[in-house]
């Protein structure tokens, strides 16, 4: 199992151009999520899908967009790049499973965006 | 909302020793859930343990185990026995756990832990 993966590992864009980062995984899990990584604040919740078909906003979705493909894959949309979204950004996945009390969230290995 | 406060921008053990990374939590929810992660430098996240707001057990992983001091809102995490491969940046979280709650992470800006000779 690949777990879950993302593509690209790295990107530069100009102000103003528009990229989708993919995302998916082989776990059969429900909900996927979206966070960026900043220096010195964490990951912060960008959105997520609770399951295929439904998505919701999280702490910080001005700037982009979300689409859950079908159940593997959830992909992240920047419209229009600007400097402020210059980040690390993590796709993760997680399943709410009988028996098990953690259901952790499992994470890819993470986009390097730099928007100049 | 959930707050998740990590007071330690960056720590230093010395190998084999215990380390206590702190973390406290501010919530207005009864069910929640604790979670640590490990960043190392090469960038993954790595679950290492959780611990539920209804658990009376403090959890334990191997050489990890969780402070759990409920009354107090705090979860730190205690690494016993650290090796230089420990050295990464620590991250706690919060799960809120009430019905509809989308199984949401809430994560701490994180302590960098750097395990010395």
């Amino acid at each position: 199992n690949a777990g879950v993966t993302q593509t690209p590992k790295f990107q530069v864009l100009k102000t103003g151009q528009s990229m989708t980062l993919q995302c998916a995984q082989d776990m059969n899990h429900n909900s996927m999520y979206w966070y960026r990584q900043d220096p010195g604040m964490g990951l912060r919740l960008i959105y997520y899908s609770a399951s295929e078909g439904t998505t919701d906003k999280g702490e910080v979705p001005n700037g982009y967009n979300v689409s859950r493909l079908n159940k593997r894959e959830f992909s992240l949309r920047l419209e229009s790049a600007a400097p402020s979204q210059t980040s690390v950004y993590f796709c993760a996945s997680s399943e709410r499973l009988a028996g098990s009390r953690s259901d952790e969230q499992f994470f890819g290995p993470g986009t390097r965006l730099t928007v100049l | 909302a959930q707050k998740i406060t990590q007071t330690q921008p960056g720590m230093f053990v010395q190998e084999k020793e215990a380390v206590t990374l702190d973390c406290t939590y501010d919530t207005s929810d009864q069910s929640y859930g604790l979670f640590w992660y490990k960043q190392p430098s090469s960038g993954e996240m790595i679950f290492l343990i959780y611990q539920g707001s209804y658990d009376e057990q403090n959890a334990t992983e191997g050489r990890y185990s969780l402070n759990f001091q409920k009354a107090r809102k705090s979860a730190n995490l205690v690494i016993s026995a650290s090796q230089l491969g420990d050295s990464a940046m620590y991250f706690c979280a919060m799960r809120d756990e009430e019905a509809g709650g989308g199984n949401k992470l809430t994560f701490g800006t994180g302590t960098q832990l750097k395990v010395e000779l």
